[in-house]
């Protein structure tokens, strides 16, 4: 049961133009969104978050943006440069009764962003 | 400011051994997760300490355990390890662990091998 769904396993883009990477969910009881983005061989580095009393956070060329009612979330990256060029992972994680935490994260299966110069 | 850091970044073992994995969080950070990211498989939660405890486990067997330390370092324990464990390990850190919009920051991972 896979509850964060990336269906687009890779996204090619040129340099300069907007990438946007998507994400859906099924568990309504995921409130706090989280995009990584990852190297290879290197661990995930955090981008942006999101929580789900917001519908959009920017943070300099990356933007989410959040549709509770959909389930679904996105990143925007303007412009995009060749360095973006990496696998994108959405994460999302579930409060317990009193807002406090489970500690898991659940992760999407990643899209690999490419940025041609 | 020092990152999450991992060691060794690479471990090869036979089946049947046992592996240890170590992470030590970011300064101020009390809480640790364990994450394993098997070939072709997106990132799966194995474990979160906080204060020296454990908090919740993944669906793993109970031969992954772990601890941590009074200095909130962290050591993952694979035992009698199979074939399939062989993975990239990653450990990440937060802040607090109390809530749940914490962002959990990884390090470098540690890539096990079973021979």
């Amino acid at each position: 049961d896979q509850q964060v769904k990336q269906n687009s396993p890779s996204l090619s883009v040129q340099e300069g133009r907007i990438s946007i990477l998507n994400c859906d969910y099924t568990n309504s009881m995921f409130d706090y969104f989280l995009w990584y983005k990852k190297y290879p061989a290197e661990g995930p580095t955090f981008l942006i978050s999101i929580s789900s009393i917001k519908d959009k956070n920017e943070d300099g060329r990356f933007t989410v943006f959040l549709n509770k009612s959909a389930k679904h979330l996105s990143l925007h990256i303007v412009p995009s440069q060749p360095g973006d060029s990496a696998v994108y992972f959405c994460a999302a994680s579930a409060q317990q009764a009193g807002g406090t935490s489970y500690g898991k994260l659940t992760f999407g299966q990643g899209t690999i962003l490419t940025v041609h110069p | 400011e020092a990152g999450v850091t991992q060691s060794p970044t690479h471990l090869i073992k036979t089946r049947g051994q046992q592996a240890t994995l170590r992470c030590s969080p970011i300064s101020g950070h009390t809480s640790v997760y364990w994450y394993q990211q098997a070939l072709g498989l997106g990132l799966q939660f194995l474990l979160w300490y906080d204060e020296g405890e454990e908090r919740n486990r993944g669906n793993f067997p109970p031969r992954f355990s772990g601890r941590q330390f009074p200095n909130y370092s962290s050591e993952l324990n694979v035992n009698a390890l199979e074939l399939e464990d062989s993975a990239l390990y990653l450990c990440a850190s937060s802040r607090l662990g109390g809530s749940y919009q914490e962002t959990q920051y990884f390090g470098p991972g540690t890539r096990l091998l079973v021979l």
